[in-house]
């Protein structure tokens, strides 16, 4: 069964960098959309960003400037950038697989990372 | 963009009773694209419903989808005391967007 392991530092400044990575075992990269969901605390899921083994990336519109996707397939690792971060950003940052075949669902979810940007 | 809209925001029930949450799409989705999950505090969302009334594994039978285009409907038969959670519906399209929730709490 598949498993993701997350992990990134919790505590940012405003314009600081947050940095996540996301460990996959159990199972295969190939054939997956591996996807960064977030969730401002209180609320509901944000869809950040998705990537295949092969590096073919899919971006939320409203993060596309921002946000970097990047997969080491060698790892078996993903990892989620976002540049020039705000308090908008404080959220628990969740990697997840994505199924697309036949009917499309994230299927397996990371533990979730705590984030928190305050000066 | 497509905005799901669920409704109510909060279910007020008791065990034993059926639970019936809906979720509202902005336009037309694809029902193989309809996505239904359970979430409880300090844990990850866990996939429920997927292909708008396909169960995910070990999902029990009390838990069922269904409906088409714009109007996607999640019943839960009868409450069990672990089934009080949150609720959120998504559609998984090029740009994938979840509902806001639904609140399911005991009376």
């Amino acid at each position: 069964q598949v498993q993701l392991q997350q992990w990134g530092a919790g505590l940012l400044k405003p314009s600081e960098t947050l940095s996540l990575t996301c460990a996959v075992s159990g199972g295969s990269l190939s054939g997956y959309y591996w996807t960064w969901i977030r969730q401002p605390p209180g609320k509901g899921l944000e869809w950040m960003g998705e990537i295949n083994h092969s590096g073919s990336t899919n971006y939320s519109p409203s993060l596309t400037s921002r946000a970097t996707v990047s997969i080491d397939t060698s790892k078996k690792q993903l990892s989620l950038r976002l540049t020039s971060v705000t308090a908008a950003d404080t959220a628990v940052y969740y990697c997840a697989r994505g199924v697309i075949a036949v009917a499309a669902r994230f299927d397996s979810w990371g533990q979730g990372t705590p984030i928190t940007v305050s000066s | 963009e497509i905005v799901l809209a669920q409704s109510p925001g909060t279910l007020s029930l008791s065990p034993g009773e059926r639970a019936t949450l809906s979720c509202r799409a902005s336009q037309s989705v694809s029902s193989n694209q309809v996505v239904w999950y359970q979430q409880k505090p300090g844990q990850p969302p866990r996939l429920l419903i997927y292909g708008a009334s396909s169960r995910a594994t070990g999902i029990p039978d009390r838990f069922s989808g269904s409906g088409s285009g714009t109007d996607f409907t999640l019943t839960i038969s009868r409450l069990e005391p672990e089934d009080f959670a949150v609720y959120y519906c998504q559609q998984y399209g090029r740009s994938p967007t979840f509902g806001q929730g639904t609140k399911v709490e005991i009376k």
